[in-house]
């Protein structure tokens, strides 16, 4: 496996289950995002880590939970979620979390996520 | 206002032409400048970074900053049917801690 990979593809869920997200990166890299696309609208970023420290959460609803075990894995745990929370699901790994190379991010194919 | 504004397009241009895609910021501690290009149905790939005043070039893409007037472009030179996907703009600085923040981006369609 090379860059960053995402599984699953795609994800259909009712409203009352749990399911999580998972990502990998084989980059060496020490900072992963998580960001939501919607139609029309710009990237919103949810979480980012650092050397598997969180250092950002941009006031994501609770439903939606991360979790990074190691500097190559990246989670993140749905539960009870609505449909407005249907998008795509990015996962991206950058050098490092800030300076120049915190903009040069190397995402992952995606989640479409549907939530019924 | 917009943090990162893009228009949305769609931009349309015919084969072999000079495609423009334009970019405004509002943070003018702004650091860094990046573009993306994201083919519909896939995920976001960065194709040019730039961060001092100026054109830079890559083949046939040049992005051009402008810091006095918050301003970034790209340039697509000889535009190929396979160029047409949305582009992204990006901008990273120090505002409030450190932030990478995406536009929109710009639909392009490249008429065969």
């Amino acid at each position: 496996e090379t860059g960053v990979t995402q599984t699953p593809r795609h994800l259909v869920m009712g409203m009352t289950n749990k399911k999580s997200l998972k990502c990998e990166q084989h980059l060496g890299h020490n900072a992963m995002y998580w960001y939501k696309q919607s139609a029309k609208k710009p990237l919103e970023l949810m979480f980012v880590y650092s050397l598997e420290e969180r250092v950002e959460n941009n006031s994501v609803p609770s439903r939606f939970s991360p979790e990074c075990p190691n500097s190559s894995h990246l989670f993140l745990h749905l539960h009870t979620l609505q449909p407005e929370d249907s998008a795509l699901y990015l996962c991206a790994s950058s050098q490092d979390r800030a300076g120049i190379s915190g903009g040069e991010q190397f995402f992952g194919p995606g989640t479409r996520l549907t939530v019924l | 206002q917009k943090e990162v504004e893009q228009n949305s397009g769609p931009l349309s241009v015919p084969e072999g032409a000079i495609a423009s895609l334009n970019c405004t910021y509002s943070d003018r501690g702004s650091q860094s400048f990046f573009w993306y290009r994201q083919y519909s149905g896939k995920s976001p790939e960065l194709i040019m970074s730039i961060y001092s005043n100026g054109d830079k070039e890559d083949g046939r893409f040049t992005a051009q900053l402008n810091k006095a007037s918050q301003y970034v472009s790209l340039l697509i030179r000889d535009s190929q049917p396979s160029d047409s996907a949305t582009y992204l703009c990006a901008v990273t600085g120090w505002g409030g801690g450190f932030k990478t923040i995406f536009g929109a981006g710009t639909r392009l369609f490249v008429k065969a």
